[in-house]
């Protein structure tokens, strides 16, 4: 079965440190991956998604970046973190386009930067 | 882009209660999912449901995407019942998901 994993689950940054959040998927080929952010009390904000290797659309202009370096892991960074860039963020997976395309999130990872 | 509305934004009930949660959405789409937050912040998947209806135990979900909006039945409700339930469609063309804007759910025992 397909799983996902994304570490860490808690985090606290300096303002103007780097960053590097990694998510992996096991269990299935060429999945698409997503990164979503959720600031506190908020809906969900899709960041980047990717649909194959080195392939990464950006959805908002902001500080961070993502790459895609293997088929089944997804990168989320940011060369100098800002105290905005707290929040609760969530990588996602699923496989295809068009109907029977189930989206399934990982556990998070809850950035505060200080 | 597409706007994906969810009402209410809030609501509170009494455990035992039945409760409607409704999504709108403004343009076609491919699928929609159906999510509840749990307080540590995890999505569970409720339903996959493009169209039509569904049900899993006290949960059930329709879909009439031809008038752009998804309905989630919650009936008897109980205490982990609580939390944020969230849509998200799947724009026709697209590989995105956008969510809805949610609603926070409180049972009281």
């Amino acid at each position: 079965s397909q799983t996902i994993h994304q570490w860490p689950a808690t985090l606290v940054q300096p303002v103007g440190s780097p960053l590097s959040l990694e998510c992996t998927v096991e269990g299935t080929s060429n999945p698409n991956l997503y990164w979503y952010r959720q600031a506190a009390g908020r809906g969900l904000q899709l960041l980047f998604y990717s649909v194959g290797i080195g392939q990464i659309s950006s959805e908002v202009p902001q500080n961070l970046s993502a790459s895609r370096p293997q088929d089944r892991q997804f990168i989320l960074s940011s060369k100098k973190l800002l105290l905005s860039d707290s929040g609760f963020y969530l990588c996602a997976w699923s496989v295809g386009v068009g109907v029977n395309t189930e989206a399934f999130f990982g556990q998070g990872t809850r950035l505060t930067v200080v | 882009g597409i706007q994906v509305e969810q009402s209410p934004p809030d609501l509170i009930l009494q455990e035992g209660a039945n409760s409607t949660l409704r999504c709108n959405f403004s343009d076609s789409v491919n699928n929609l999912q159906w999510f509840h937050q749990n307080p540590w912040g995890q999505l569970i998947n409720l339903f996959y449901i493009p169209s039509g209806t569904k049900q899993n135990g006290r949960l059930s979900a329709t879909t009439v995407a031809t008038e752009r909006y998804s309905l989630l039945y919650i009936s008897s409700s109980q205490t982990t019942d609580s939390g944020v339930y969230f849509c998200a469609v799947n724009p026709s063309g697209t590989y995105k998901y956008i969510f809805g804007t949610g609603t926070r759910l409180k049972v009281l025992a």
